[in-house]
Formats: C-alpha cells, sequence, structure tokens
C-alpha cells in the first residue's frame, strides 16, 4: 500500500523564520517516486521537486531545500527565511512505477502554512 | 508554453443534476488523470486514461464516466450529483512514457453542489 503521511496539519511562522514541512511515506516498491506541490489560496497546484528512489542527494533551490532520508521514509522540506508569499498548503505525494497505477499520485493530507508578516 | 486547459473553471449545479468538466491536455501528451479535492481535503485519484482507453480506476463514484477522445481530451461526467460532489477537479496530463518526470496539473475546476 503507498501512504503519505503529513503529520503537521497547521504551521504558522513569522517572516524570515526557517520553517521544516515533514513528510513520512510509506510503500513496498523499491522504485518510487516523491513530489512537493504548493497549493496557494487561488488553488491551483504548484509542482516544486519530484525525487525518485534512486537518487538520495538532498537538493537546494533558492530558499527551499529537500532532504529525502530513505532510511526513515522521509522527504522533509525545508523554506528558510520565509515570506508571506509562501503561505500556502504544502502537499507531499507519491508514485511507483507499476503498470497499472502508473503515474498515480498518493497525495499526503498537506500541511498548511502561514508566514506572518 | 501551452499548459493543460480545463473548462469550465467554476459550475454551480443543484442536487440531481448532471455535469461535464472538460480538461485538455498539453500537446502531444497521451495520458489525463482525474483528481477530486474536497474543501480541506488532499486530491484524490479518480480515474486516467492512456491512449484513449482507461489506465487506471480509483475511487470513483459509479454515478461518475470519464473517457478519452481521439484528440486525446477526456471528460468526466457526473450525474445524479449530490452536495458531497462539491470540489476541486483537477486535471494532470503527461506523456506517458515520461509519467514520472513530467506531469502537469491544470487549473482545476470548482464543482458547487446546491
Amino acid at each position: 500500500a503507498q501512504k503519505v503521511t503529513q503529520a503537521q496539519t497547521e504551521i504558522s511562522v513569522v517572516e524570515k523564520e526557517d520553517v521544516t514541512l515533514d513528510c513520512v511515506y510509506e510503500t513496498r516498491d523499491t522504485t518510487y517516486y516523491l513530489f512537493w506541490y504548493k497549493q496557494p489560496p487561488s488553488g491551483e497546484l504548484v509542482f516544486l521537486i519530484r525525487r525518485n528512489s534512486f537518487d538520495e542527494q538532498n537538493e537546494i533551490s533558492g530558499r527551499y531545500s529537500w532532504n529525502f532520508q530513505k532510511s526513515t521514509s522521509s522527504f522533509n522540506f525545508t523554506i528558510t527565511a520565509s515570506q508571506v508569499v509562501d503561505s500556502a498548503v504544502y502537499f507531499c505525494a507519491l508514485s511507483n512505477d507499476r503498470g497499472s497505477t502508473l503515474g498515480r499520485l498518493y497525495f499526503g493530507r498537506g500541511t498548511q502554512l502561514t508566514v506572518w508578516p | 508554453a501551452a499548459g493543460v486547459i480545463q473548462s469550465p473553471r467554476h459550475l454551480i449545479k443543484e442536487k440531481r443534476e448532471t455535469a461535464t468538466l472538460k480538461c485538455y491536455p498539453i500537446p502531444r501528451h497521451d495520458t489525463v488523470y482525474w483528481y477530486q479535492q474536497g474543501p480541506g481535503q488532499d486530491p484524490q485519484f479518480l480515474i486516467s486514461f492512456y491512449e484513449k482507453m482507461q489506465s487506471d480506476k480509483g475511487s470513483i463514484p459509479d454515478r461518475f464516466s470519464a473517457q478519452q477522445f481521439s484528440d486525446y481530451h477526456s471528460e468526466l461526467n457526473m450525474s445524479s450529483l449530490e452536495l458531497g460532489d462539491s470540489a476541486l477537479y483537477f486535471c494532470a496530463s503527461s506523456l506517458r512514457a515520461r509519467v514520472q518526470n513530467e506531469q502537469y496539473f491544470g487549473p482545476g475546476t470548482r464543482l458547487t453542489v446546491t
């Protein structure tokens, strides 16, 4: 079974603070893919990053960084020096390589991040 | 660059009515996915199509049906609408061969059932 858990339902920070969004996943597949999406109040889903199960390198993109650890089945997302525009719901998602469910995304429940000025 | 187009963007229907949501994938994409996101919920997979054939089915109610046409656009048909069908419906498209690298979401259709 594929499962994504985002234990943090809501997080509030003040601008310029760093914040980490947690994501823990469950899968029996050896090949799988992890994603983060941002959903601002306008509602669209904005792709942030994709990671495959063979690539445990951490990644940094501007103020965003991701920490993928297979040993703990976690794919955490850190925003450095948060800004008000970062306020959104953030979803972690998982997909596998099985033919029958190829490309289907299993989403976590999301974390509502509010950044106060 | 062309993106996934969904129409209409907003739709208001009454209980027991029918609704049709349309999705136009990115040109040359052969795979379409439909997701339903209820208020305060995460997106839930409904159904997908590859080369005009249903490829995967999730938690789609029997009152819903969908298909992919020869031009690769897809339609989600919803009948006997219930209040609980009020949600944001997303369509995503990809090239099946690159689905794990590139899956693009449309802006969504917000359906309100009154």
